[in-house]
């Protein structure tokens, strides 16, 4: 069965520090790969994605994501951090069923930064 | 972000009510999900709808009970709860089966009492 696993539930960084948030996951097949961020009071809101091909993937508000098959990982990274990025940041991994596609997400990571 | 929505925002409900969550997605999506999201939890997901058909019922009591009249509506429908219930539930969209984007509403938080 897919799994993720995101080992820092919180993380504290100074405003304009890089950031790293970590994403391992558990898949059988190439993985759809999915970061997504959540404001208090919020929806998800999806920051980037990696299907295929280059496995360096831009997203929304300067992030960015590294997919490496031999880690099974996909990090998050920012190289200076905002204030306005202080939030919940999920990853997940997507997949096909019968059903129709599925994602199953990580238990997520709080991000908090300091000014 | 106004592709997704989900009315009310915020719920309270006793044990014995009945009341029903409504999504909405003007994306022209062909697929819609309920997840539920609980404090210290990864985000459940509880049903999947292609084309007006649920294809995914995620073991969820029946107590909780999806209507799909369109593709664009989604509707939970929730009587006698009980207070571990009580989460913030999550809508979102992907333009169908094989598309592998969802897009989320902001959710209602729902307190059951």
């Amino acid at each position: 069965a897919q799994s993720v696993t995101q080992p820092d539930i919180h993380i504290t960084v100074s405003e304009g520090a890089s950031l790293e948030l970590r994403c391992n996951y558990s898949y059988g097949a190439t993985p759809y790969l999915f970061w997504y961020v959540q404001s208090p009071g919020q929806g998800l809101q999806l920051l980037l994605k990696y299907f295929s091909g280059d496995t360096l993937v831009q997203g929304i508000k300067g992030f960015e994501a590294e997919f490496k098959r031999s880690q099974s990982s996909f990090n998050l990274r920012k190289p200076s951090v905002h204030w306005s990025d202080a939030a919940e940041y999920f990853c997940a991994v997507g997949f096909f069923t019968g059903g129709g596609n599925k994602l199953t997400f990580g238990t997520g990571t709080q991000l908090k930064v300091e000014l | 972000e106004t592709g997704v929505t989900q009315t009310p925002r915020h719920l309270v409900m006793g044990m014995t009510n009945k009341k029903s969550l409504k999504c909405e997605q003007h994306l022209g999506h062909n697929a819609m999900y309920w997840y539920k999201q609980s404090a210290k939890k990864p985000l459940e997901l509880m049903f999947v709808y292609n084309f007006k058909e649920q294809t995914e019922n995620n073991s969820v009591p029946s107590r909780f009970s999806p209507e799909c009249p369109n593709s664009s509506h989604l509707f939970l429908h929730l009587h006698t709860l009980q207070p571990e219930d009580s989460a913030l539930y999550l809508c979102a969209s992907s333009q169908g089966p094989s598309e592998e984007t969802q897009y989320f509403g902001p959710g209602t938080r729902l307190l059951v009492l």
